[in-house]
């Protein structure tokens, strides 16, 4: 069966400070691969999704970027922190388009940042 | 723009009951429909689809409605339990990689 990891599952940083985090997925192969950010009281935002080792679509602008460099590694990073980067971010995959059950998307246990 | 509407903030029913929560979308290319259940600090979890192709889907105690005329969608859960209490997002996808969720609905089952 296939298992998706997030870590750290808590982070607070500074304001300026860089930001990793990682994403990892297990049990399955050529997933596709997504960022969120849920901000307080709010839905789901979809930052960047990934179909393959590095390509990398972004989907709102803004000071996080993300790079996939192995087929199952997802990862988010920021150069200096904002305060309004807090928030919890999840991670999920799904299978790649063309298989079965391609809509459907499966969500890490997802890390809460804090930024001070 | 939210193209994935929950108007209901929060519900509350009582155990045994019946637990309907609603969806509104505006996009007409949107051709399949998710449920997921998310419990605090933690990430979401699958519960339900359907594809716009059908207007009912069945799974166990959760069943979801597809209004396509409307363009609305919902979740019933019969019984309701305790264990249901969580917060519900409505999803939609257009057939590409992009999943467009709703704000949520807290719903509370009370024993």
């Amino acid at each position: 069966s296939q298992t998706i990891h997030q870590w750290p599952a808590t982070l607070v940083q500074p304001v300026g400070s860089p930001l990793s985090l990682e994403c990892t997925v297990e049990g399955t192969s050529n997933p596709n691969l997504y960022w969120y950010r849920q901000a307080a009281g709010r839905g789901l935002q979809l930052l960047f999704y990934s179909v393959g080792i590095g390509q990398i679509s972004s989907e709102v602008p803004q000071n996080l970027s993300a790079s996939r460099p192995q087929d199952r590694q997802f990862i988010l990073s920021s150069k200096k922190l904002l305060l309004s980067d807090s928030g919890f971010y999840l991670c999920a995959w799904s299978p790649p388009v063309g298989r079965n059950r391609a809509y459907e998307q499966y969500f890490g246990p997802g890390t809460r940042l804090t930024v001070t | 723009d939210q193209q994935v509407k929950q108007n209901s903030p929060s519900l509350s029913v009582q155990e045994g009951r019946i637990s309907i929560l609603n969806c509104d979308y505006t996009n007409s290319m949107f051709d399949y429909f998710l449920w997921y259940k998310k419990y605090p600090a933690e990430g979401p979890t699958f519960l339900i689809s359907i594809s716009s192709i059908k207007d009912k889907n069945e799974d166990g105690r959760f069943t979801v409605f597809l209004n396509k005329s409307a363009k609305h969608l919902s979740l019933h859960i019969v019984p309701s339990q305790p264990g249901d209490s969580a917060v519900y997002f409505c999803a939609a996808s257009p057939g590409a990689n992009n999943l467009f969720f709703g704000t949520g609905t807290r719903l509370t089952v009370i024993p």
